[in-house]
C-alpha cells in the first residue's frame, strides 16, 4: 500500500546536539523525497528535498540521506537551535508520472532545549 | 511573487451542511493538491488537480470533491458534513506536481 513510516514521533535534544529523523516508504518507484517543517500555527514549509539520483544532499546545518535499496531516507540537523523546534514531516510521491500526490509521514515533534 | 492563498481561513458549519473551500496557487503553477490535517491522522492527501483535470485521488469518501479552473484556481467541496470532517484543509501548488509544493495557510473547518 501507499505508506510512509516516520520515526520517532517525538524528539527532545539539547541545544547544539544533533537530531536525526528517519522515514521508510513502500513504493520503490518513488523518486522525490521532501522534508517539511511546520511551526505551531503555520503552514508546512519545504526545508530540503532529494531526488533518487543522489544519495545525500546538504544545506548548511541540514542534510538528507537516501538509501533507495532499503527504501529509507533520513533528515539530519546538526548544531540544533531553539528555533529548530517544530514538527517535521517527510513525504514520498505515489502514483505514476509527474504526480503531485505526496504521502506524508506522521510527523516528528522536535523540541530543542536551550 | 504572491504565495498560495486560501479562503476562507475559518469556517464553522453544522452536521449535514456542505462547504466549499478555495485555493489560489502561485502564478504559473498548474498543479494544486489538497490535504487534510488532523492531530490524529497527520497530513492526508485528498486529491490533485493539473490543468483542470483530477490527476490523483486519495482514500476519502465521495463526499469530498474538487475542481480546477482554467486559471489554476481550485475549489474543494465537502457535502453532508460529519463531525469527523473538522480539520485544517491545506492546499499546495507546484509547477508540475513532482517538484516543490508550496502550501497555503489553510482553512480551519469546524463541524458542530
Amino acid at each position: 500500500g501507499e505508506n510512509v513510516e516516520q520515526h520517532p514521533s517525538t524528539l527532545s535534544v539539547q541545544e547544539g546536539d544533533s537530531a536525526v529523523i528517519k522515514c521508510t516508504y513502500s513504493d520503490s518507484a518513488s523518486n522525490y523525497f521532501p522534508w517539511y517543517k511546520q511551526e505551531l500555527g503555520k503552514r508546512p514549509q519545504l526545508i530540503i528535498d532529494i531526488r533518487s539520483n543522489v544519495g545525500e544532499k546538504k544545506d548548511q546545518r541540514i542534510a538528507v540521506t537516501l538509501n533507495k535499496t532499503a527504501k529509507h531516507f533520513s533528515l539530519h540537523i546538526t548544531e540544533t537551535q531553539p528555533e529548530d523546534s517544530a514538527v517535521y514531516f517527510c513525504a514520498a510521491p505515489f502514483g505514476s508520472g509527474n504526480t503531485g500526490k505526496l504521502i506524508f509521514g506522521q510527523g516528528t515533534t522536535l523540541q530543542v532545549k536551550p | 511573487k504572491a504565495g498560495v492563498t486560501q479562503t476562507p481561513r475559518y469556517l464553522i458549519k453544522t452536521r449535514g451542511q456542505q462547504v466549499t473551500l478555495s485555493c489560489s496557487p502561485i502564478s504559473g503553477h498548474r498543479s494544486v493538491s489538497w490535504y487534510q490535517q488532523t492531530p490524529g491522522q497527520g497530513l492526508q492527501f485528498l486529491f490533485e488537480y493539473f490543468s483542470e483535470t483530477q490527476r490523483n485521488k486519495g482514500n476519502f469518501p465521495g463526499r469530498f470533491s474538487g475542481r480546477q479552473f482554467s486559471n489554476s484556481r481550485s475549489e474543494m467541496n465537502v457535502s453532508t458534513l460529519e463531525l469527523g470532517d473538522s480539520a485544517l484543509y491545506l492546499c499546495a501548488s507546484s509547477l508540475r506536481g513532482l517538484d516543490e509544493q508550496f502550501f497555503g495557510p489553510g482553512t480551519r473547518l469546524t463541524v458542530l
